[in-house]
């Protein structure tokens, strides 16, 4: 298995202002995931992050509103940009399972409640 | 592309009963296919997953869930609710390794004694 911490856990904002999530996990991946969730829904796929490329963004989300950083095999960061409140969501780190025995799964991080004001 | 419906946003049981939230499938390949539960402000929970061979799943607390290629479905089940079941339902779908994994919309789950 996969243990994922993610920082901050909550924050509010201000509108036009930017915030840095930071994904920790305890092993090396090869594919790490960020997703968003909106209040009441469910979760959307915002972009994969592979160590040492660039990330593949899903319809609908864009590199300028949100840049993501793969700098190794253990971390990565999601800035949420010029933030409207439009933005607040829970933000959630994912990887795909490391070694054979949790191989297919993902195991996701606790998630970054983000208000914007 | 790979998609997933869950029938029914908001499904309530008494406390005893049989739990059935439905989910079915769209993949132009043999899916991988998951069930994730939510507890209230709390992170994702992998309830159980199909991904070859036997296609009736066993999960954690006591769910369920059979792959019917023919239906397209991936249902999960539980013989007896339990007030501890009550939380958020989630279906997902992936087409291969590597990939990352699709979600449905979520089915509510209520318990009531």
């Amino acid at each position: 298995s996969a243990v994922i911490s993610q920082k901050p856990s909550r924050d509010i904002c201000q509108r036009g202002t930017s915030l840095t999530i930071q994904c920790q996990v305890d092993s090396q991946v090869t594919m790490m995931f960020w997703y968003r969730q909106q209040p009441g829904q469910s979760l959307t796929l915002i972009a994969t992050a592979n160590q040492g490329s660039e990330a593949t963004y899903e319809s609908g989300f864009v590199i300028d509103k949100f840049p993501i950083s793969r700098p190794n095999l253990t971390f990565s960061t999601l800035t949420v940009s010029n933030m409207s409140p439009e933005d607040s969501s829970i933000y959630l780190c994912s990887v795909e399972g490391p070694g054979q025995e949790s191989y297919n799964e993902q195991f996701f991080g606790p998630g970054t409640r983000l208000t914007v004001l | 592309a790979q998609s997933v419906t869950q029938l029914g946003s908001h499904v309530s049981v008494s406390e005893g009963a049989l739990v059935l939230l439905r989910c079915n499938y769209s993949s132009s390949v043999p899916p991988y296919l998951f069930w994730y539960v939510q507890y209230p402000n709390q992170g994702l929970q992998l309830l159980l997953k199909y991904t070859t061979g036997a296609t009736l799943v066993k999960g954690i607390n006591g769910f369920e869930a059979e792959f019917k290629k023919s239906e397209t479905s991936f249902h999960l089940t539980k013989p007896s609710a339990h007030m501890s079941d009550a939380a958020e339902y989630f279906c997902a779908v992936r087409a291969q390794a590597g990939t990352a994994l699709i979600f449905g919309k979520g089915t509510t789950l209520s318990v009531s004694s």
